[in-house]
């Protein structure tokens, strides 16, 4: 299996900061990654696919990139309604894989 | 609009079988993959498995292979997870999303087994 590894596993930040969340394959994937938000109690969201591409809808605060084994989501300046739990996901190789999560909270 | 509508909470038994749902709608079911992803409480997504609607080509994580059995019938636009016999360690939400992509999800099914 591949195993994706997100770091950090939780992160403090304050309104207007700019955030980055990694994740690394343990093989090479191509850009075959997407990044989600999820928030309590709700179903994730895709915000970005093929590792760079934004989701139809989503703020262009948010960005990806990566190719290979390693890829990175940005916030350029946090707003109140991205504090939410983000978790990449690997859809090169079956099983398909989730990194762990990142919790964004609010500093 | 394309939607994935999933079926309501259920509270079972353990040993108990069980079936959910994952209806389809705005957009041709039978030609795109349907992933199911599990959350235990508190915990982050788990893929579970895939299937292809049309000819029911399914696979499975080797986690879960054994343990549930995915299927679809295509001409309902339905999806389908099913347990034979529950475990209290099935307790979380199920989620179907369309696509290896998982661009659109359902809303989710709670399942809860106590005794």
């Amino acid at each position: 299996d591949i195993q994706m590894t997100q770091s950090p596993s939780s992160l403090s930040a304050s309104v207007g900061d700019r955030v980055t969340i990694t994740c690394r394959a343990s093989q090479g994937i191509r850009n075959d990654l997407g990044w989600y938000q999820q928030k309590p109690g709700k179903a994730p969201k895709r915000l970005i696919y093929a590792a760079s591409s934004l989701q139809s809808g989503v703020p262009s605060r948010f960005s990806g990139s990566g190719s290979g084994t390693e890829f990175t989501l940005t916030i350029s300046s946090l707003q109140s309604e991205d504090f939410a739990t983000y978790y990449c996901l690997q859809h090169n190789n079956y099983p398909y894989t989730f990194g762990q999560g990142t919790k964004l909270e609010i500093k | 609009e394309m939607q994935l509508v999933q079926s309501g909470a259920e509270v079972k038994k353990p040993g108990e079988s069980l079936k959910i749902s994952c209806k389809g709608s705005g957009y041709s079911f039978r030609n795109q993959w349907i992933a199911w992803v599990r959350q235990m409480p508190g915990k982050g997504l788990e893929w579970m498995g895939i299937i292809y609607p049309d000819d029911s080509d399914t696979r499975y994580s080797p986690s879960f292979q054994g343990q549930v059995t995915i299927s679809a019938d295509k001409s309902i636009s339905t999806a389908y997870l099913q347990w034979s016999s529950l475990k209290a360690s099935d307790t979380a939400m199920y989620y179907c999303a369309r696509t290896h992509y998982m661009d659109v999800w359902g809303k989710g099914t709670t399942v809860i087994v106590s005794s």
